[in-house]
């Protein structure tokens, strides 16, 4: 099975840590894991992606969990304008992304 | 560098039309892809072009056709119209390469009446 899968909704105080769960149990050895986000009237936007370590950039950080069947986004600091649909992907390497139905977070100021 | 746009942003048409979608990648990208955006069905992948030819394609009928020109530019068509192909049309650039990033454009929002 291609999807991954994600709790449909989420919740968390503005200036909060936030942690957006994915589980992925049958990802293989070369899948990399994707995460976009899609904010209101928008096409997704990239945030983060990783393979086997932990990995940080600027917008958030990525924990995967060392038997690589599931993996965390963590955005250290809610601000509203983070409240968006958060999308999970196993990549394939294929250029063809697999979207699931994503978690949408709210943020409550 | 500018992003990916897409023109126009909105169209309505009618069952049994046509309809021709336009997309600009980013300057440099190679790769086009094209997904469907539905409250029901989600995000679904249509079909991908990598200079100039169609490099991957999606579950969708043959109404569904798309193409790229040299200066990677593309274009998507949907020929006779259903009311079920009312949806945002994304379109997402990247360089090419296998798990490169890619970089979507703000849609264009069909509606078929």
């Amino acid at each position: 099975d291609a999807k991954t899968t994600q709790p449909n909704s989420m919740e968390s105080n503005e200036e909060e840590p936030v942690h957006l769960p994915c589980n992925h149990s049958t990802i293989s050895g070369t899948d990399y894991i994707h995460w976009y986000r899609q904010l209101p009237s928008q096409g997704p936007e990239y945030v983060i992606h990783g393979l086997t370590s932990n990995v940080n950039n600027r917008m958030a950080s990525l924990a995967i969990a060392e038997d690589r069947k599931s993996s965390t986004l963590i955005l250290h600091r809610a601000t509203l304008r983070d409240a968006a649909v958060y999308y999970c992907i196993r990549d394939f390497g294929n250029e063809k992304l697999t979207f699931g139905t994503g978690t949408r977070l709210t943020i409550i100021p | 560098k500018a992003g990916v746009t897409q023109t126009p942003r909105y169209l309505i048409k009618t069952r049994g039309q046509q309809v021709t979608l336009s997309c600009s990648p980013i300057s440099g990208h190679r790769s086009v892809s094209w997904y469907q955006q539905t409250p029901g069905q989600g995000l679904q992948f249509l079909f991908e072009y990598f200079s100039e030819t169609q490099r991957n394609k999606g579950n969708f009928p043959g109404r569904f056709s798309g193409r790229q020109f040299s200066n990677s530019r593309s274009e998507m068509n949907v020929s006779t119209l259903e009311l079920g192909d009312s949806a945002l049309y994304l379109c997402a650039s990247s360089p090419g390469g296998a798990r490169d990033t890619q970089y979507f454009g703000p849609g264009t929002r069909l509606t078929v009446l």
